[in-house]
């Protein structure tokens, strides 16, 4: 069975300090792996995936198949990048179904 | 655009109660999504769609019913509410799939059963 987990449930940094958030996933097939983030007071959105290989407001995400994680990195914080962000997984064979984890609270202190 | 909207935002229910939650989108997109979210629990798949008159089970969809007669609408339904669907439900959409296309979120419902 798919699985999404992120261990760390709040992640507390200063500014300008590097961010690493991760996540580790288990399936069988070929996965597609998301980032999503939640500002306060604002709906859950789409930050990245893997397959855009893109930097967005300065977070990268590599797909490590081998050690099956996504872990999302920034090298250096910005307090407005306190928001809870959670990683997702769906597949070539998932026909739709998009999965996540449980979510870590990261708060960038000035 | 309204994007997807949800409603009631709040509703406290008593135990055995039912109600729909309602979702709508005018954004035309195909894939329909319906989670829970609960504190350190992140967000749980209840139920989706791939397209009008077609859903499928996601990972805790036990207490949970949903219909899609049209492509605007996802409505979800509880027939005996009980404590444990105390949460925040959040509808979302997707043009081709979250492999394609990303999942737009509504604001999220927040239902209390007592």
């Amino acid at each position: 069975a798919q699985r999404v987990t992120q261990p760390e449930k709040l992640l507390s940094v200063f500014k300008g300090a590097p961010v690493e958030l991760k996540c580790n996933y288990s399936y069988s097939g070929s996965p597609e792996l998301f980032w999503y983030v939640q500002y306060s007071r604002q709906r859950l959105q789409l930050l990245l995936r893997h397959i855009s290989r893109e930097s967005i407001k300065g977070f990268t995400a590599d797909l490590n198949k081998g050690e099956t994680s996504f872990h999302l990195k920034k090298p250096f914080a910005q307090e407005e990048d306190s928001a809870m962000y959670y990683c997702a997984l769906s597949g070539n064979n998932q026909g739709g179904k998009l999965i996540f984890g449980q979510g870590t609270e990261l708060s960038v202190k000035p | 655009n309204a994007g997807v909207t949800q409603t009631p935002k709040f509703r406290i229910l008593k135990i055995g109660q039912s109600m729909t939650l309602q979702c709508a989108q005018d954004m035309n997109h195909n894939y329909m999504y319906w989670y829970r979210q609960d504190p350190g629990m992140g967000l749980k798949l209840i139920y989706y769609s791939v397209g009008a008159g077609i859903t499928d089970k996601g990972e805790v969809p036990n207490g949970y019913n949903v219909s899609r007669s049209t492509t605007e609408d996802f409505p979800l339904r509880l027939e005996l509410a009980a404590p444990s669907q105390t949460s925040v439900y959040f509808c979302a959409s997707s043009y081709e799939g979250p492999t394609s296309s990303p999942l737009h979120f509504g604001n999220g419902t927040r239902l209390t059963v007592t």
